[in-house]
């Protein structure tokens, strides 16, 4: 069984840019979610998803950040403008979607803002 | 205000030797204890979880302890092995949030 995917896996921009993070996640999997995992850290929550609904996106920047989950299957993650302080790995991860199901994450995607 | 509290930040282990990892809590609402092993380049994966209703969860060479009045678990791995060297994360989950609050990471690495 295919695990997450997630594209692109290294970005490097300038700040100020645009950057889209993809994500498909297992299928079957209704749940899906976005962390931010700085160098050193913990992933850190951004945003979830249970079908195509942002259930909690408490901890998204929305001044820059913005998602989406079409069709409740894959996910884009988008920051406009990107600041030198977004670099990080941004990780995606699905679950069944039952309270305390695991979490499967994917290989993440690195940015690096210039 | 950090909700989940890991430590040692890094940790270097003699192959054959026991690694402790431990983190405490503060909202005693959380009801799920996970943790995730992650190595360099890859997505965290879980390892082993437990509920508050055991004191202990065994698996393989890994063991979680867990202590309900002290807001604590841990993490222990047996006969460590090279292959074990990666980062460890604890988390917690529970609550009116029903997310996964990580703690910040625990570098193992066990030498041969």
């Amino acid at each position: 069984e295919a695990g997450v995917v997630q594209s692109p896996r290294y970005k490097i921009i300038e700040k100020k840019q645009p950057v889209a993070f993809w994500c498909n996640p297992i299928s079957g999997h209704n749940t899906l979610y976005w962390y931010l995992q700085n160098l050193g850290q913990g992933p850190e929550l951004l945003i979830r998803y249970e079908n195509e609904e942002a259930v909690d996106d408490s901890q998204l920047p929305k001044d820059r950040f913005s998602a989406e989950r079409l069709k409740g299957v894959d996910s884009t993650l988008k920051i406009q403008p990107a600041e030198l302080g977004d670099s990080a790995v941004y990780l995606c991860a699905s679950s069944l979607g039952q309270a305390t199901d695991t979490q499967y994450f994917g290989p993440g995607t690195r940015l690096t803002v210039l | 205000q950090q909700q989940v509290k890991q430590s040692p930040q890094s940790l270097i282990v003699q192959k054959g030797g026991i690694s402790i990892i431990n983190c405490a809590y503060e909202n005693t609402a959380f009801d799920y204890f996970p943790w995730y092993q992650q190595f360099p380049g890859k997505g965290p994966a879980l390892l082993i979880a437990i509920r508050p209703d055991v004191s202990e969860k065994k698996e393989g060479r890994f063991t979680i302890s867990f202590n309900k009045s002290a807001k604590q678990f841990s993490l222990h791995i047996m006969d460590s092995q090279p292959g074990d060297s990666a980062t460890y994360f604890c988390a917690a989950e529970g609550g009116s949030q029903g997310n996964l609050i990580f703690g910040k990471g625990t570098k193992l690495s066990v030498k041969p």
